[in-house]
């Protein structure tokens, strides 16, 4: 079965420090990983969708690895602001299914 | 353009009760799924759809059933609550299958069952 796994599980930051969130998965056949943010009370909004076959995406401020051989990746957020603060879940797809995957979630919290 | 929405945001239920969950999304996708978020789990998968018309089992399917009558709704029904059924409900949906495309969310159903 696979077991998705954030590190830490949670992160308070100063705001305009550059930082990096953890997911490690423990079956590396998988289709793809998507990083989503959730804010409390609030559903998921997807933030990069990265291939198997890919190694990183960017958007904006925000950069995702893959290391699909062990099994990790990595979301890194530059220049991080008070907006920024909210929780962060991973999720892998597998080869054979439909469904996501999801880790626990890293909380952050972004000072001004 | 709405996106993906859920009926109703809140609801509490005795045990034994049934309700059911509407969701709905205005973007033409083809694949639907309702997860379950609880504290300390992660979200899991309940039921899916590939299609008008189709269901499947997910995760954690027991104690809940669904349908796909509407290409744009899936309905995930509770026929006898249970507390254990205490949780957050994410309906989500995409144009293809999850290996190949991205889900979108909707905002979520807070239930609490007493």
């Amino acid at each position: 079965k696979q077991e998705v796994t954030q590190i830490p599980a949670a992160l308070s930051v100063p705001e305009g420090e550059n930082l990096v969130l953890n997911c490690s998965f423990t079956d590396s056949a998988i289709y793809n990983l998507q990083w989503f943010r959730q804010d409390p009370g609030k559903g998921l909004t997807s933030l990069l969708l990265i291939q198997s076959s890919q190694r990183e995406q960017t958007s904006g401020r925000l950069n995702a690895s893959l290391d699909k051989s062990s099994g990790r990746s990595t979301l890194y957020i530059a220049a991080s602001q008070p907006g920024d603060s909210a929780t962060y879940l991973c999720a892998v797809t597998r080869h054979s299914g439909y469904a996501l995957n999801f880790g626990k979630g890293t909380s952050l919290l972004v000072t001004p | 353009n709405a996106g993906v929405t859920q009926t109703p945001k809140f609801r509490v239920l005795k045990t034994g009760q049934s309700m059911t969950l509407l969701c709905a999304q205005d973007m033409n996708h083809e694949y639907m799924y309702w997860y379950r978020q609880d504290p300390g789990m992660g979200l899991r998968l309940i039921h899916y759809s590939v299609g008008e018309g189709t269901t499947a089992k997910g995760e954690v399917p027991d104690g809940y059933n669904v349908s796909r009558l509407k290409k744009q709704n899936f309905l995930l029904g509770l026929e006898s609550a249970a507390p254990s059924q205490t949780s957050v409900y994410f309906c989500a949906s995409s144009s293809g299958g999850a290996g190949a495309h991205e889900q979108y969310f909707g905002p979520g159903t807070r239930l609490t069952v007493t």
